[in-house]
Formats: structure tokens, C-alpha cells, sequence
């Protein structure tokens, strides 16, 4: 079983275009993140969610919106997209209280045209 | 100046090297160290974990922070050509029930390459 699952896995789209990335994750965890990795690599958090609730917004275009129906799921909307929008888009989750770092998905590798 | 400074590489080692992968970092709050291997097109994927000073071994790999140098190391001995893959640290000021609720600050990567 897949702790952490994304879809899709890839996404290309034109410019001005809105779309979503959904994540979900079976271990139960509290938290859940959304990260960035540009093309050298570089990893940068987004977003977090604590049991539903928007935690940490590191100043991100209004353009994203995070949404968590429930705590197993972190979806990431994006509106008007651009061209620098092109990324690799990783969820992640960790669990309040036991000292367990994040762990990753697989990632989504969305390409804007 | 970036939060934590990593080697980008490439690093080439033949088989059977012992690799060294480091980070320093300027924010002497951070508290928990992570390294993190991401193979090509693949999710970060956790490798050892250390709160606080000192070292930490599991199988082939290493890890060991310096918090007076702000200083981390990631050991690999016997490397093989399927640790071929970047290499990430990170690092956090507490977990996820803490005041920064576990938000990682990585470095940018090394990109290692074991050659048979």
C-alpha cells in the first residue's frame, strides 16, 4: 500500500488554465504539506495542514489554494496558471506527537505551455 | 545566503567508496536533521533521522550533526550503484506538534554517482 499517493503523476496544461493536484494519505498522520522543487532541485514547503486547518502559507500567489476535506487529504488548486507555475509538486505528511519526520509522495510533474 | 548550504556536485565514486555528503546551515535553532534520497523522477524518500548532536547509524549509511559547527554529514561505506540517486538534507526547528509544526528547510541536493 502506498503511504502517500498523488494524482496525477503528470500534467500539462496551457497557459491560463486551472487545475488540481489531489493527495492522500493512509498512515493516520495529523499533518500534511504541499512542496515545490523547481528545476535545480531546490525543495520549498507551500502549505500545511493540521487536521483539517490551514497552518502555514509561505507566501504563495493567492493563485494556489490548498483544500483538506478531511485529514487524510490535501488537494492543491491552481487558477491562471503560468508559465512559472512548471514544477515538480510533492505532498508530504508527518505525525503530531511521535516525533516522525515527513514523508513524501511520489510527486506531480506539471508543465504549463 | 541560503538557510542551509549543500555541495550540489556531481559527485563520481566508484563502487566500494566511502562517500561523505554535507550541510552546513546558519539558523542554530534548527533541532532535527533529516537526509533524504531522491532517486530520478521519484519522491524524496527518508533515510536516517537525528535529533540533536551526535551520530547515527543504520546498515551502510552514517549521519552525523555537529550543532557547534551548524554542521551535518551523511556517511555512506561500501557504496553501491543503486545508491546512485541525489542526496537531500533537511532540517526543522520541531516536528509536527511543535510551533513550526515540522516544516523541513532543505538543502539543494547532491547528485551522487556510483560507478561499477
Amino acid at each position: 500500500d502506498t503511504a502517500v499517493s498523488q494524482t496525477p503523476k503528470y500534467l500539462v496544461t496551457q497557459m491560463g488554465n486551472d487545475k488540481s493536484i489531489k493527495c492522500e494519505q493512509n498512515l493516520g498522520h495529523d499533518t500534511m504539506y504541499w512542496y515545490k522543487q523547481d528545476s535545480k532541485k531546490f525543495l520549498k514547503i507551500m502549505f500545511s495542514y493540521n487536521n483539517k486547518e490551514l497552518i502555514i502559507n509561505e507566501t504563495v500567489p493567492n493563485r494556489f489554494s490548498p483544500k483538506s476535506p478531511d485529514k487524510a487529504h490535501l488537494n492543491l488548486h491552481i487558477n491562471s496558471l503560468e508559465l512559472g507555475d512548471s514544477a515538480v509538486y510533492f505532498c508530504a505528511s508527518s505525525q503530531d506527537h511521535r516525533g516522525s519526520p515527513s514523508y513524501f509522495g511520489p510527486g506531480t510533474r506539471l508543465t504549463v505551455t | 545566503q541560503k538557510e542551509v548550504e549543500q555541495d550540489p556536485g556531481p559527485l563520481s565514486v566508484p563502487e566500494g567508496a566511502i562517500v561523505s555528503l554535507n550541510c552546513t546551515y546558519s539558523n542554530s535553532a534548527f533541532q532535527y536533521f533529516m537526509w533524504y534520497r531522491q532517486y530520478s523522477r521519484k519522491g524524496p524518500e527518508l533515510l536516517m533521522y537525528t535529533y540533536s548532536s551526535g551520530n547515527k547509524e543504520d546498515g551502510r549509511f552514517t549521519a552525523q550533526v555537529d550543532k557547534s559547527s551548524k554542521y551535518i554529514s551523511l556517511f555512506i561505506r561500501d557504496s553501491q550503484p543503486s545508491d546512485s540517486a541525489t542526496y537531500l538534507c533537511a532540517m526543522t526547528l520541531d516536528l509536527a506538534g511543535g510551533t513550526s509544526y515540522g516544516k523541513l528547510t532543505f538543502g539543494q541536493g547532491t547528485i551522487l554517482t556510483v560507478h561499477p
